[in-house]
């Protein structure tokens, strides 16, 4: 079975730019998480999704970043402009059941560079 | 709200010996524990969770994990360590609740490193 898979691994942008993250979760997964991780400091939660509809967005930072998820399938995080300190790695996760119990999978992330 | 201290930024063990790799957390109700490992130039990979029943909590590449609720403390553990088990460690944290939603909360991460 796959797992989560995110596009690119990589991705080094300047200020002001616009830069398209996109995961891919386990096939059946109908829970999507975004983190991120930034200059070192532990991982911060973004957003949930349960199949198309967010579930909650209470650590999207600012209306620069926006996420998608149609269809319920694969998702996309947009930032628009980025900033410095918008550098980081963002991760991307699912789990099939949600709930507190339930396991997220994560995929092996994007390292966003903004220079 | 929810929190996760890993208080060592770095644990440096022999090769053999055993290692412990510790976090305690902090919720408002009953919490969910796991660990996450992340190899270099790799992603998150699940180790092992604490729901509920036995404190002692065993997973994946012989890590196991000890809940203690009086001292709200999960240490990972290893009897024996290896060279391969070199790797940044990161403990998360639920509220049985679900008072902070489903989202999983993290400590900074606790670098291993088993030397020959």
């Amino acid at each position: 079975e796959a797992g989560v898979t995110q596009f690119p691994s990589h991705s080094v942008i300047e200020k002001g730019q616009t830069v398209t993250l996109r995961c891919d979760p386990i096939s059946g997964h109908d829970n999507l998480y975004w983190y991120r991780r930034v200059m070192g400091k532990e991982i911060k939660f973004l957003l949930h999704f349960v199949k198309e509809s967010k579930q909650d967005e209470s650590g999207m930072p600012n209306n620069r970043f926006l996420a998608e998820r149609t269809g319920g399938t694969y998702s996309t995080l947009k930032v628009q402009p980025a900033e410095l300190e918008d550098s980081g790695v963002y991760f991307c996760a699912s789990s099939q059941v949600g709930g507190s119990a339930d396991t997220q999978y994560f995929g092996p992330g994007t390292r966003l560079t903004v220079l | 709200a929810q929190s996760v201290a890993q208080p060592e930024d770095q644990v440096n063990v022999a090769e053999g010996n055993p290692l412990t790799v510790k976090c305690t957390y902090s919720v408002s109700g009953n919490p969910y524990l796991f660990w996450y490992v992340q190899y270099p130039n790799r992603g998150l990979q699940f180790l092992l969770k604490y729901i509920t029943g036995d404190n002692l909590v065993k997973g994946s590449y012989g890590f196991e994990a000890e809940f203690n609720k009086s001292q709200t403390s999960f240490h990972l553990k290893k009897p024996s360590a290896l060279v391969s088990d070199s790797a940044l460690y990161f403990c998360a944290v639920r509220d049985f609740a679900g008072n902070a939603g489903n989202m999983l909360t993290f400590g900074g991460g606790t670098r291993l490193m088993v030397k020959p």
